[in-house]
């Protein structure tokens, strides 16, 4: 079962950063924080994760609470290209463990121009 | 970027009949690859883990029987979805895990639109 909680949708102006907030209140200290984005009609996409230090790549930052019990993923400037449901799931990320994702409702973002 | 293909990319059957869904990690090995199905604007549902060279691990309330999964190499997972009926229309998703990164992750394909009429 999903561990995480997303609001349903969000919009956001273009150029503008857009915050996508994740409650994760349940998690375990060994459980990552990943996430995710669904263009319509095509496979998830990975953007970014970590575990208790914030992250960032080329394509968003990730923002993690001190008690790790919620996150913030941030896309910088938001492009129209960005529009897409963005999901925040929490994982076992160990060795011998089936490092299973079992997704949520996510977020569906929509870029306004 | 690690790269995931499915194929086909969409299928449409008959009633009755079987379909073999093939997902390929192109450039790194994996010896994990997931199965997903997700219907119309719904999430993706985990269907079952695919370990290479042993026996899949199924969802509860997938059926193996239906819905055969074989993993022979470090690179391809099949899911065969037997007897299709309508209600097995659907988007079928791979996933496959890389865990040769330093930080390891899971990329997906591009996902397989089943209709069967």
């Amino acid at each position: 079962d999903a561990k995480t909680t997303q609001p349903p949708s969000m919009d956001c102006a273009e150029g503008r950063a857009a915050n996508l907030p994740c409650n994760h209140s349940t998690i375990s200290g060994n459980e990552y924080v990943y996430w995710y984005r669904q263009i319509h009609s095509q496979g998830p996409q990975y953007i970014i994760h970590g575990l208790k230090n914030n992250e960032t790549n080329e394509m968003a930052s990730l923002i993690i609470t001190e008690d790790r019990k919620s996150s913030t993923l941030i896309l910088p400037h938001a492009t129209l290209r960005d529009t897409a449901v963005y999901y925040c799931i929490v994982r076992v990320a160990e060795w011998n463990t089936g490092n299973q994702f079992y997704f949520g409702t996510g977020t569906s973002l929509t870029v306004i121009p | 970027g690690a790269v995931v293909s499915q194929h086909p990319s969409r299928v449409i059957c008959k009633s009755g009949t079987s379909v073999k869904i093939e997902c390929r990690s192109l450039d790194f090995q994996a010896t994990t690859m997931f199965w997903y199905r997700q219907f119309p604007k719904q999430s993706l549902m985990l269907m079952a883990t695919s370990n290479e060279g042993s026996k899949a691990t199924y969802e509860q309330g997938v059926e193996k029987d239906k819905f055969l999964i074989n993993h022979a190499s470090l690179t391809l997972s099949t899911l065969t979805v037997t007897s299709a009926h309508p209600e097995d229309s659907s988007f079928y998703i791979c996933s496959a895990r890389d865990s040769g990164l330093p930080r390891e992750t899971q990329y997906f394909g591009p996902g397989t639109r089943l209709l069967v009429l």
